[in-house]
Formats: C-alpha cells, sequence, structure tokens
C-alpha cells in the first residue's frame, strides 16, 4: 500500500459526459501527479501539482483539468470524452516538488462507451 | 515518436538466473533515470534511480546501469524470483527538477519457477 488513494477505483460513462477522478496523496506529500495509461502504452504524464500551483504541464489536453486543494488531495476533470480517453489514470504523489520518488495509487479505470 | 523505448515486451527468466531489462532512449538531455515495478491491479512502484552523472547504481538484487554514449540504461535483478515477475517501466526526466517525466511501454518479465 503506497498510502495514496484514488476514487473511484472503476468508472464506465458515455461519449460526451464530464466525470471528476478524485485523488489523495500520501500523508506529508505535497506534489501530486496526474498520468494517464491507455492500452498497452506507457504511462504519459499529464500534470503536476505542487503545495496547490501547478508546477508542470505534459500531455494533457483542453478537455482535461486539475485542481489541488488545500488539504493537498487532487482532482482530475475530465469533458467532453471520447472513447480514446478510456484508460487508465494514475496518481501519484512525491514530498519534493522533483518527483524523483513518486508514489503512485492503484488508478482509476475509465471506459467510455 | 517514442523518446523511451522499452524494445522487449515481455522476457521469460528462470529463477535464480539474472534478469536483465534493456531500455533506450533518444534525447541526449535526459539527465535521471528510474525504473518502476507494477503488479496487476496497482499502480507502479519505485525500484531504483540513477542520475547521469553516475554509471551504476545498486540497491539489494537490482542494478541499474547507464550508458550515456549509447544513451542505453538497463536494470539487472540477481537473483530472480518468482515475486519479481510484473511489468517493468524504466522513465527518463531531462530537467532538474524531474518533474515531467517520460515513461517507456514497459517490459513483462516472467520468473519461472
Amino acid at each position: 500500500d503506497s498510502g495514496v488513494t484514488q476514487t473511484p477505483k472503476h468508472l464506465i460513462t458515455a461519449t460526451g459526459q464530464r466525470v471528476t477522478l478524485r485523488c489523495s496523496p500520501r500523508s506529508g506529500d505535497l506534489s501530486v501527479y496526474w498520468y494517464q495509461q491507455s492500452l498497452d502504452q506507457g504511462l504519459q504524464f499529464l500534470i503536476q501539482y505542487y503545495n496547490g500551483e501547478e508546477r508542470a504541464k505534459g500531455n494533457i489536453l483542453e478537455r482535461f483539468s486539475a485542481q489541488q486543494f488545500p488539504d493537498l488531495h487532487s482532482e482530475l476533470n475530465l469533458s467532453s470524452l471520447e472513447l480514446g480517453d478510456s484508460a487508465l489514470y494514475f496518481c501519484a504523489s512525491s514530498v519534493n516538488p522533483t518527483g524523483r520518488e513518486q508514489y503512485f495509487g492503484p488508478g482509476t479505470r475509465l471506459t467510455v462507451t | 515518436d517514442q523518446q523511451v523505448k522499452q524494445n522487449s515486451p515481455s522476457l521469460s527468466v528462470q529463477e535464480g538466473r539474472i534478469s536483465i531489462l534493456n531500455c533506450d532512449y533518444t534525447n541526449s538531455m535526459f539527465d535521471y533515470f528510474l525504473w518502476y515495478k507494477k503488479y496487476p491491479a496497482e499502480g507502479p512502484t519505485f525500484l531504483i534511480s540513477i542520475s547521469s552523472i553516475k554509471d551504476k547504481n545498486e540497491d539489494g538484487r537490482f542494478t541499474v546501469f547507464l550508458n550515456k554514449s549509447a544513451k542505453h540504461l538497463s536494470l539487472h535483478i540477481v537473483p530472480s524470483q518468482p515475486g519479481d515477475s510484473a511489468v517493468y517501466f524504466c522513465a527518463a526526466s531531462m530537467d532538474n527538477y524531474g518533474q515531467n517525466f517520460v515513461f517507456g511501454p514497459g517490459t513483462r518479465l516472467s520468473v519461472l519457477p
């Protein structure tokens, strides 16, 4: 158990809909990272927050947005969902902004039908 | 364009023998590399890392070797155990803060008893 929690574990929704994925980092970790893993692909870095502020942006679509709240939990919002958005979404956390030892949550599996 | 490649999708090794997982990268600006292990239905787990100023880093049964001129790194597991059976991801970062990691597609290791 990494100490990072993600909810929900599974999500099935229809195209065009909007969903919110939630992540609680390990106690004491200030950085939160979001990744997308599509079928048979590696992890694609989406975005990083550090202590409430956006720190780095990767391959995140404009239809996606995220935020980190004062209690350090983070939410990833996915809107106007397409079939290709079906993937595993991982959240990770680290104590510092370098991210050189990230602890991953178990992931949320999103299925868009 | 894959900046981090793991050309072997899978690898089978006998218990007790050495497992060698390979990773190649194309961007010479990468200066920090990590290996993660992933079991089914779990998030990736950090294994070991190496900075570009080193060519070897060892942690117990795990050793990572870096050959900068060849843009190649490898993870050696000695001796391999059935519990090592998992998907292994190589990741690379190009800036001092390392928050924007590029992951390879992964290699599935099976350690046979």
